[in-house]
């Protein structure tokens, strides 16, 4: 069965520390990968996406992730959060116009 | 650049009512999904179209229905409500041809059920 799971379901940091949200999927055939945030209130945006090549991509807002074939992994990571980070974040699977199956998400709170 | 949008943006409706959302998607966009969104949940995927014809099919209730028009917008339909039907609904829409499958959201329908 098609899965996403993502371990950590809130996650606490100050202003500065760095960030590592992990994704592990379970999904037959070449997928695609994304990382949504949504912040408080607010819809859906895309943070970054993998479909081919390099495995490290680059997001926005400093954002970047590592595709690991081999662990079925989708990692987010940013070096120095800032307050304004404070969302929920979304791991999400899928292949060309087919729906996305999502994780359950990961609730940030950065302090200042 | 144009987005998808979702109208109404709030809802409130009594237990039993019926209510209607609608989505414009992108231009050239062919497929629609919508996606509910309960409190504190991740987006659960209902249903989508592609050129009008239904796609795929999730876990939408029977007191559900939706279409997508000549125009490519989509109209989610629910009746009975029930309290458990409060939340979130997204439209996203994409086109067929993207390799990426990347879906763009709209701003979401948030519909309570008194």
């Amino acid at each position: 069965a098609q899965s996403v799971s993502q371990h950590n379901h809130h996650v606490i940091l100050s202003e500065a520390a760095s960030l590592e949200l992990g994704c592990n999927y379970s999904y037959g055939g070449t997928v695609n990968l994304f990382w949504y945030v949504q912040y408080p209130g607010q819809h859906l945006q895309l943070l970054l996406k993998y479909f081919s090549g390099d495995p490290l991509v680059k997001g926005i807002k400093g954002f970047e992730a590592e595709f690991i074939k081999s662990k079925f992994s989708f990692n987010l990571r940013k070096p120095s959060v800032q307050w304004s980070d404070t969302a929920e974040y979304f791991c999400a699977v899928g292949r060309s116009s087919y729906k996305l199956i999502f994780g359950s998400g990961t609730r940030l709170l950065v302090r200042p | 650049a144009a987005g998808v949008i979702q109208s109404p943006r709030h809802l409130i409706k009594e237990k039993r009512e019926t209510a209607t959302l609608k989505c414009y998607p992108i231009p050239r966009h062919d497929t629609v999904y919508w996606y509910q969104q309960g409190p504190g949940q991740d987006p659960q995927f209902l249903i989508s179209f592609y050129e009008k014809m239904q796609s795929d099919k999730g876990s939408i209730p029977d007191r559900f229905s939706a279409q997508q028009f000549s125009d490519y917008h989509s109209e989610l339909n629910m009746s009975s409500l029930e309290l458990g039907d409060s939340a979130l609904y997204f439209c996203a829409s994409s086109q067929l041809r993207m390799e990426t499958g990347e879906l763009f959201f709209g701003e979401g329908s948030r519909l309570t059920v008194l």
